[in-house]
């Protein structure tokens, strides 16, 4: 089906771990995103990505690494989980400028 | 400092009547503006956008204003619908989406719609 999907939808992991995020779109968009959606702040942005192998810092980026190797593809990578990275993720992307960002459904990662 | 403002955490409407949802901006370069809606579980759900050209777009039952000016921008609902009943957010851009598209949200107001 077209769309975007996450995955996985919950994950339970232990400090210093690693864990990655995973993010497909069927859309050929080029732009995609990585939010977390913490209680009091609303959605923040981690990192973007204009175009595989292009990818930019955003609003909170400390902690997490991302690629895109491919355009359908941007996973989200924790190297050494922290308590304050316990969130739920949303992966976005969006099509030719002006158009809106379409969301996926999420992924909710508690850190223990 | 927060960019994008919504001062209500929280709205209660009756069903039929009007749902009034505000929110505030800081940044005058912001040019594109966006609502969405976001039920439980779920991802936010694109609802309507504005560009500063316009100060009024339509879309069924939802309406957004802008009033530049006052750096404000209002989403209302006519009639509300216990359907209705999720957290609204508010987004804004520079560059009508832009180069890079990155949105800056506000922290969302509850709407809960009863019958």
């Amino acid at each position: 089906d077209a769309g975007i999907t996450q995955s996985p939808r919950y994950k339970i992991t232990e400090t210093g771990r690693q864990v990655t995020l995973m993010c497909h779109q069927t859309w050929s968009h080029s732009y995609m995103f990585w939010y977390r959606q913490d209680l009091g702040h609303g959605l923040r942005l981690i990192y973007y990505s204009a175009a595989a192998d292009i990818t930019d810092k955003g609003e909170v980026p400390d902690g997490y690494v991302v690629s895109r190797s491919k355009t359908e593809n941007f996973p989200l990578t924790l190297e050494s989980a922290t308590r304050s990275q316990t969130s739920v993720y949303f992966c976005a992307s969006r099509g030719p400028q002006g158009q809106p960002q379409h969301f996926g459904d999420g992924t909710r990662l508690s850190i223990l | 400092d927060q960019q994008v403002k919504q001062n209500s955490p929280s709205l209660s409407v009756q069903e039929g009547r009007i749902s009034i949802l505000n929110c505030d901006y800081t940044n005058s370069m912001f040019d594109y503006f966006l609502w969405y809606k976001k039920y439980p579980a779920e991802g936010p759900t694109f609802l309507i956008s504005i560009s500063s050209i316009k100060d009024k777009n339509e879309d069924g039952r939802f309406t957004v204003f802008l009033n530049k000016s006052a750096k404000h921008l209002s989403l209302h609902i006519v009639p509300s619908q216990p359907g209705d009943s999720a957290v609204y957010f508010c987004a804004a851009s520079v560059g009508y989406g832009g180069s890079q598209g990155n949105l800056i949200f506000g922290k969302g107001t509850k709407l809960s719609v009863k019958p």
